[in-house]
């Protein structure tokens, strides 16, 4: 079965700088997507980026961006020039393609100080 | 934001009732699916549908049923609400397909006295 870890229950960051947010994964899967989710506070979780196994080009959107390592089976989550509207938790996700559903990290609780 | 409305938002219900979550997208999708979220927010697949008349359990046990008689409407029935069903349950949708992403509702909290 597939594992997410994502080892930093909370993060901290001053507006306007960059974080990063950590995630591994175990699969032997050799194709497959990774997401990472954002779920503000009492509010709806919708999807950040997402990530093809078989594409060595990190995907970037805007201020967020990954860095995709294969071989070391990591993904983590860089966002540039942080917002106050960023704060929320950040999931990391994992879809094989033999499963369904989604394989979620624990999440990460990202506080922006103004 | 997605066109996936789960009601009601917040519930509390006492022991030994009947209860049924719904949800309901807009979007077409086949695949559609309830997750529990527990406190400490980590999220477990309980129960996912690839289309009408199609209903599988997830990874995590649960005594909840769900039905998928109209593409649009996924269910979640508690036959009898336990204290230990006190948790938030978010349902998401998809279109056929793994590779796709999936888009979640608001999710319903539900607080079992």
């Amino acid at each position: 079965a597939q594992t997410v870890t994502q080892s930093q229950p909370e993060m901290s960051v001053q507006e306007a700088e960059t974080v990063t947010l950590s995630c591994t994964y175990d699969t032997s899967e050799s194709d497959y997507y990774l997401f990472w989710y954002k779920q503000p506070p009492s509010r709806q979780m919708i999807l950040v980026i997402r990530q093809e196994a078989y594409k060595q080009q990190n995907a970037t959107e805007n201020r967020f961006s990954v860095n995709f390592q294969k071989a070391a089976k990591s993904f983590s989550l860089k966002i540039s020039d942080s917002q106050l509207g960023d704060a929320a938790m950040y999931f990391c996700a994992y879809s094989g393609g033999g499963a369904d559903g989604l394989t979620f990290g624990k999440g990460t609780h990202l506080i922006i100080q103004p | 934001e997605a066109d996936i409305y789960q009601t009601p938002r917040y519930l509390v219900i006492g022991t030994g009732k009947k209860i049924t979550l719904e949800c309901s997208q807009t979007m077409g999708h086949d695949k559609m699916y309830w997750y529990q979220q527990d406190p400490g927010m980590e999220l477990h697949l309980i129960h996912y549908s690839y289309g009408v008349n199609s209903t599988e359990k997830g990874d995590l046990s649960s005594e909840s049923t769900v039905s998928r008689i109209r593409t649009e409407h996924f269910p979640l029935t508690l036959e009898s609400a336990r204290p230990s069903h006190t948790s938030q349950y978010l349902c998401a949708s998809a279109p056929q397909g793994w590779a796709y992403e999936q888009y979640f509702g608001p999710g319903t909290r539900l607080t079992v006295t």
